[in-house]
């Protein structure tokens, strides 16, 4: 069976940066499919925020400019979100997927950005 | 990017009744559409990817259609277990973007 799990600290100040790690379990990330992220605001709005691929290459919204970086352990089967500069309008609840068509997802991590 | 513009942010049904969703995108997306449940504290659940195929386990009361621009999910004899938001996927382009969702209440 396949699972995602995310961790990472559920508070974060602002202007520092939100790392998280997604775990893998019951297949290996460097077999096939992209790997994303997804965040959820409190208003319910749903945005992708970017993927790592099987092959390692990645792909980041737009809209997060130059904020975003997704990396991976293939040892751990883990991949990674970094975020940085972060301010309150980053607070929503994290989620990692995998594919592009989000068949599998991780419970989600609810992360507060607040001094 | 393609915005979805989903409708109704809200529903309120009977049981047993049928109930429609829809989302319209800003260019046509040649039916690489996606529907997802959600029920508070748990994941996203995929249900139909491709328009209007089923994912496994998705019960047959749900369905999907559309084209070009213009697509709807339906829920035919609303069970008690499908009270929930509901979300649109476009994923032919990137980025890929969600609907703002449907919330599902009983009457």
């Amino acid at each position: 069976e396949i699972q995602l799990q995310e961790s990472g600290p559920g508070l974060v100040k602002p202007s520092q940066s939100l790392s998280l790690t997604c775990s893998v379990t019951g297949y290996t990330i460097t077999s096939g499919y992209d790997w994303s992220w997804i965040r959820k605001f409190p208003g319910n709005k749903m945005e992708w925020m970017g993927y790592i691929s099987y092959s390692g290459s990645t792909n980041y919204n737009p809209s997060l400019k130059s904020r975003i970086s997704i990396t991976r352990d293939t040892s751990k089967n883990q991949f990674f979100l970094q975020l940085n500069s972060v301010t309150t309008e980053d607070t929503a609840t994290y989620y990692c997927a995998r594919s592009r068509l989000f068949d599998y997802w991780g419970q989600g991590v609810m992360v507060t950005v607040s001094s | 990017d393609i915005q979805m513009t989903q409708s109704p942010p809200s529903l309120s049904a009977s049981l047993g009744d049928k109930v429609t969703i829809t989302c319209q995108a800003s260019q046509n997306i040649n039916k690489y559409i996606a529907w997802y449940q959600q029920k508070p504290g748990k994941a996203p659940r995929l249900l139909i990817r491709y328009t209007s195929t089923l994912e496994s386990g998705t019960p047959s009361r749900f369905s999907g259609s559309g084209s070009g621009r213009d697509y709807s999910f339906s829920i035919s004899n609303v069970e008690s277990e499908d009270i929930a938001s509901y979300y649109c996927l476009q994923y032919v382009n990137l980025p890929y973007t969600f609907g703002a969702g449907t919330k599902l209440e009983l009457k």
